[in-house]
């Protein structure tokens, strides 16, 4: 079983709709959990970073998490293409090191 | 705003040879990363470091590899006897620390590629 796993898509959505991207992880221990945006050959940009259960929103994003299904997930409302990017989850396990997914690929058509 | 930076952007090197990539963190960062991410790969962990040693690595971050942080502001990843399997981009992250946040922040990478 994979540390992190995503769908690694592409997932495709009109401009305007929500965008929903999933992620799991497998070390129950992990605390802290973390969505980066990834252009092509460009750096990870974070998006959001989420500790507790339940919802945080940040403008057009929310993270969802919930630890006891050891699940993650990324909306973002009113999708732009200029979102068109790949998604990382990404996981502290132990004391600093972060596991990412493979990414999942979006794709938000005009 | 506060950035990580990275040179080079770009290093080419022949196979068996010696490189070092070199990375600026934020100033007030107490933790420093590398990552490694092979084209077309995940974003993979290499090492972590804090208060001068290193706090964790992962299996990849074998004797081929060291860090350092040689002064008060740069923070070094050498890797020798480069392998054609060492072409990949090279990340440098930093975050705060526990008091001050988890969250790394990426430098914009340098791409090396083993001739």
């Amino acid at each position: 079983q994979k540390e992190v796993e995503q769908n690694s898509g592409p997932l495709s959505v009109p401009e305007g709709a929500i965008a929903s991207l999933n992620c799991t992880y497998s070390d129950r221990g992990s605390q802290s959990f973390f969505w980066y945006r990834q252009y092509s050959g460009k750096s990870p940009e974070l998006i959001m970073s989420i500790y507790s259960n339940g919802d945080k929103e940040d403008g057009r994003f929310t993270a969802q998490l919930n630890k006891a299904s050891q699940y993650v997930s990324l909306l973002i409302r009113d999708s732009q293409p200029s979102d068109s990017a790949t998604y990382l989850c990404a996981v502290r396990r132990g004391t600093y090191k972060y596991i990412f997914g493979t990414g999942t690929r979006l794709k938000v058509l005009a | 705003e506060p950035e990580v930076t990275q040179t080079p952007s770009h290093q080419v090197t022949q196979m068996g040879q010696e490189v070092i990539l070199r990375c600026v963190p934020i100033s007030n960062h107490l933790y420093f990363y590398w990552y490694r991410q092979i084209l077309g790969q995940k974003v993979e962990f290499l090492v972590s470091f804090y208060n001068n040693e290193i706090s964790e690595k992962s299996e990849i971050f074998d004797d081929q590899f060291s860090v350092e942080r040689p002064d008060g502001s740069n923070f070094t990843l050498k890797i020798r006897s480069t392998k054609l399997e060492d072409s990949a981009m090279y990340f440098c992250a930093s975050s705060e620390g526990e008091r001050g946040g988890q969250t790394q922040y990426f430098g914009p990478g340098t791409r090396l590629l083993v001739l």
